[in-house]
Order: structure tokens, then sequence, then C-alpha cells
């Protein structure tokens, strides 16, 4: 099943606060999350690992609630790079297998 | 450090045609990846290899597509009889065994098939 994620698209002024969210149905091992620009490789961002850890890079940090089978990417104080489109890929196998992808949240920053 | 390449970047065919395309991997990765993407939609699971041997194969993946990694280095996807509905962005990745399965992705075949 294909993780579900929120919103579909988010326009945000330079310097404003995002959150994408990516929801299962299923039990999680990891959750990873990309970002990719038109006509681009998607490009890694971070993994969460089952346990509900919570992660940063710069201004991107992301949350895994194993209760919920739900990962939350944060983009605070977004900047013009930060526009592309977001994918969570999920893994409910762990040991190195596929990924689940969905279908992705556009997130706009402008001036 | 190098990071994943395909080849060719852009693949033009017709319909009914043979492809071939090919994916390097990030050298000490011994984990392969095949995944394809349509437009607006995320990049969808094809198969993968751990070194030469193919561990799951997609069940949406019909008889028309093989792939093979023969030494466990590079990786080929070959689609026979090619059809207008397998034009996509067919994308490789790669990844360590033993780590967090961070999946490195290369800059994928566009094919177009007319």
């Amino acid at each position: 099943q294909q993780p579900v994620q929120s919103p579909q698209a988010v326009i945000l002024r330079e310097g404003e606060d995002a959150v994408i969210n990516c929801s299962s149905s299923k039990a999680l091992y990891s959750v990873h999350w990309y970002r990719q620009k038109h006509g681009e490789a998607p490009v890694f961002l971070m993994i969460l690992l089952k346990g509900g850890e919570q992660k940063g890079h710069d201004k991107i940090s992301a949350s895994f609630n194993e209760k919920k089978q739900q990962s939350s990417l944060y983009l605070t104080a977004s900047q013009l790079s930060y526009s592309g489109t977001y994918f969570c890929g999920t893994d409910y196998q762990g040991g190195g297998n596929k990924l689940t992808f969905g279908t992705g949240t556009q997130l706009k920053v402008e001036l | 450090d190098t990071g994943v390449s395909q080849d060719p970047r852009h693949k033009i065919t017709k319909r009914g045609q043979n492809v071939t395309f090919r994916c390097d991997p990030i050298s000490e990765h011994n984990r392969l990846y095949w995944y394809r993407q349509t437009l607006g939609q995320g990049p969808e699971f094809l198969t993968y290899f751990q070194n030469e041997a193919q561990l799951e194969k997609s069940r949406l993946l019909s008889d028309r597509f093989s792939a093979e990694r023969p030494k466990g280095s590079f990786s080929t996807l070959e689609i026979q009889r090619t059809e207008q509905g397998d034009s996509a962005m067919y994308l490789c990745a790669s990844s360590l065994s033993g780590s967090t399965n961070e999946q490195y992705f290369g800059p994928g075949t566009r094919l177009t098939v007319t």
C-alpha cells in the first residue's frame, strides 16, 4: 500500500515554515525522505528508523511516530532552494528492501 | 566519491523495439534498485539486486522486462517489444548492505515510446 502524503501542494514565502506528513496503514520499519526538482533525480534528505527518533539537517528536520505510523518533515525558515516535490519512501520490511513512495508534496517557495 | 550514473539519459524509440539501459552504482554499494516514475507520481519499485542475485521483482513487471547484474557491479534493464505505456523515467538507486539502506538515485533514463 502506498503511503499518503499531505498536503498535496503548498506555497510559501521565503522564511516561512512548512510541515509535510506521510502516513501509512501498515507498520513501518523506516521512512526515507527525498526532494526532487523538475527533471532531476530524487535527492536523499534523511532516514527515520522506527523508535520515534527525530533528526535534523540544517533547517530541515523530521520525526517518526511509531504509534501512528506517521512521519513528518519540518522545513523551517524556507529558502528558494527548498522548492521541489518531496517524497516519503516507506520500508515495511527492513533489511535493505524496496521503498514504496507516496504521491509527493509539491512545495514552492516564493520571494 | 562518484554518484550513481545511468546511460543513456534520454531514449526515444518506436513501439515494438527493444531498449536497454545501463546503471553504474556507487562503487562500494552492493545493492542496486530499479524504479520507474511517471509524471506526477512517486518512483515505483521494479526490481532489486544484492550483488549478482536478483532478490525481488515487482508483480507489476511484465515478462517483457528483464534486469541483470552479472558481476555484481553495473546493471542493465531491458524492455522488449516496447509499448507506449512504457514511456517513463527509469531510475536506478544503490545502497550498502548492513547500513540503514539509504538509497541514492542516479539521474535517470527518460524513455519515450512513439
